[in-house]
């Protein structure tokens, strides 16, 4: 049973598209992180989320934390060939990190 | 700073042989984690440490054992490799527990069994 469930699956678009990607447990977590991962190499962070409804951004990222601590959304504006790359979410419980499905993502030019 | 090393990068094994993964790191990190990576299912726990000489089980601990006998080194063993164990094994750690301390991945190892 996964505990997190990513959707979409997958998401192909044209450059400068806006993107919403999704992230749903019925688990409550302490923070939640998003990775990036790019063919043949291990996931890089890109954001970390703590408190239920925060909302962060990072440039044309932007990142949210439901108020249960169960959700959480990565919505990508103006996309570009550079953010292709597979999305995973991992939400923290206790001493490990749990990784959802993963959203695999292509911009075409 | 190398960060994560896994070794080796690649593995083609028979069924009902065995191997080891290693993982080495070079932060001084307290905990580190095996994750396996199956396409359309995210990375899956195996087993983690929270410290030398401690582990514990994961989401899918059956057919691994792992050890972590000094603090940089955790290493992953196969005793008897199944077909359904081909996957890619990625090795992470962190500092602790907190927010901010995020994980750090090697590169994997994609392991093949016939």
């Amino acid at each position: 049973t996964q505990l997190l469930e990513q959707s979409p699956q997958f998401l192909s678009i044209q450059e400068g598209e806006n993107l919403t990607v999704y992230c749903n447990s019925s688990s409550v977590f302490s923070s939640l992180q998003w990775y990036r991962q790019e063919p043949g190499e291990g996931p890089v962070l890109l954001v970390t989320v703590v408190t239920g409804g925060e909302v962060k951004k990072l440039k044309r990222l932007t990142f949210q934390f439901g108020d249960a601590r169960k959700d959480s959304s990565l919505h990508i504006t103006a996309a570009q060939p550079g953010d292709t790359g597979l999305y995973l979410c991992a939400g923290a419980l206790g001493y490990k990190y749990i990784f959802g499905t993963g959203t695999r993502l292509k911009v075409l030019a | 700073n190398a960060g994560v090393t896994q070794t080796p990068k690649f593995r083609v094994l028979k069924t009902g042989q065995s191997m080891t993964l290693l993982c080495a790191q070079d932060m001084n990190h307290e905990y580190m984690y095996w994750y396996r990576q199956d396409p359309g299912m995210g990375l899956r726990l195996i087993h983690y440490s929270v410290g030398e000489g401690t582990t514990a089980k994961g989401e899918v601990p059956d057919g691994y054992n792992v050890s972590r006998l000094k603090k940089q080194n955790f290493l992953l063993g196969l005793e008897s490799a199944a077909p359904s164990q081909t996957s890619v094994y990625f090795c992470a750690s962190n500092r602790d527990r907190g927010p901010d301390s995020p994980l750090h991945f090697g590169n994997g190892t994609r392991l093949t069994v016939t």
